[in-house]
């Protein structure tokens, strides 16, 4: 069974540039999430799918960063524009169903450095 | 507040041997879920092991293992038999059931070396 997949792997932009990730879940799983992570530090959760709906974006910097995920499967990250501080690695994950128990599986993540 | 704490930012151990992970978290819930992770340096976080907070039974697999002290508040990850693979950094996690609905916490993970 395939993993979770991203693209790109590695994006270098200049400062006010718009960038754009994308996530492809692994088939089935109804729940998607993205998460930022600074360099030495844990994954902190930007936001989080349950199929098209958008249901927790309380961390995401709406002024700057937007999100969608059509048709309940693959999901788009946009930054527009892009600051030096938006350097990090930006993870997917999906899950069965937003269930506690249910395990988040992580893609490669996409790796930003804004010049 | 939710809050998980690895105070042990990097550690050495011998190929072969044990090594224990030392992770404690901090929440008012009584129903949560503990989660290691692995991240290697090509960056995907890898899932090695679940233990819940009802769960009586410390959580095993394979060479992983979940020492769950709940009135400590700890979760220890032990490694038993390092391989030089396992060199990478790990992450505790938690998940309340019910106040944060589905958000992971992180620590701030620990980084393991493995030496031949």
């Amino acid at each position: 069974e395939a993993g979770v997949v991203q693209s790109p792997r590695y994006k270098i932009i200049e400062k006010k540039q718009p960038v754009a990730f994308w996530c492809n879940p692994i088939s089935g799983h109804n729940t998607l999430y993205w998460y930022l992570q600074n360099l030495g530090q844990g994954p902190e959760l930007l936001i989080r799918y349950e199929n098209e709906e958008a249901v927790d974006d309380s961390q995401l910097p709406k002024d700057r960063f937007s999100a969608e995920r059509l048709k309940g499967v693959d999901s788009t990250l946009k930054i527009q524009p892009a600051e030096l501080g938006d350097s990090a690695v930006y993870l997917c994950a999906s899950s069965l169903e937003a269930a506690p128990t249910d395990t988040q599986y992580f893609g490669p993540g996409t790796r930003l450095t804004v010049l | 507040a939710q809050k998980i704490t690895q105070t042990q930012p990097g550690m050495f151990v011998q190929e072969k041997e044990a090594v224990t992970l030392d992770c404690t978290y901090d929440t008012s819930d009584q129903s949560y879920g503990l989660f290691w992770y692995k991240q290697p340096s090509s960056g995907e976080m890898i899932f090695l092991i679940y233990q819940g907070s009802y769960d009586e039974q410390n959580a095993t697999e394979g060479r992983y293992s979940l020492n769950f002290q709940k009135a400590r508040k700890s979760a220890n990850l032990v490694i038993s038999a390092s391989q030089l693979g396992d060199s990478a950094m790990y992450f505790c996690a938690m998940r309340d059931f019910y106040n944060q609905g589905g958000k992971l916490i992180f620590g701030q993970g620990t980084e393991l070396s493995v030496k031949p």
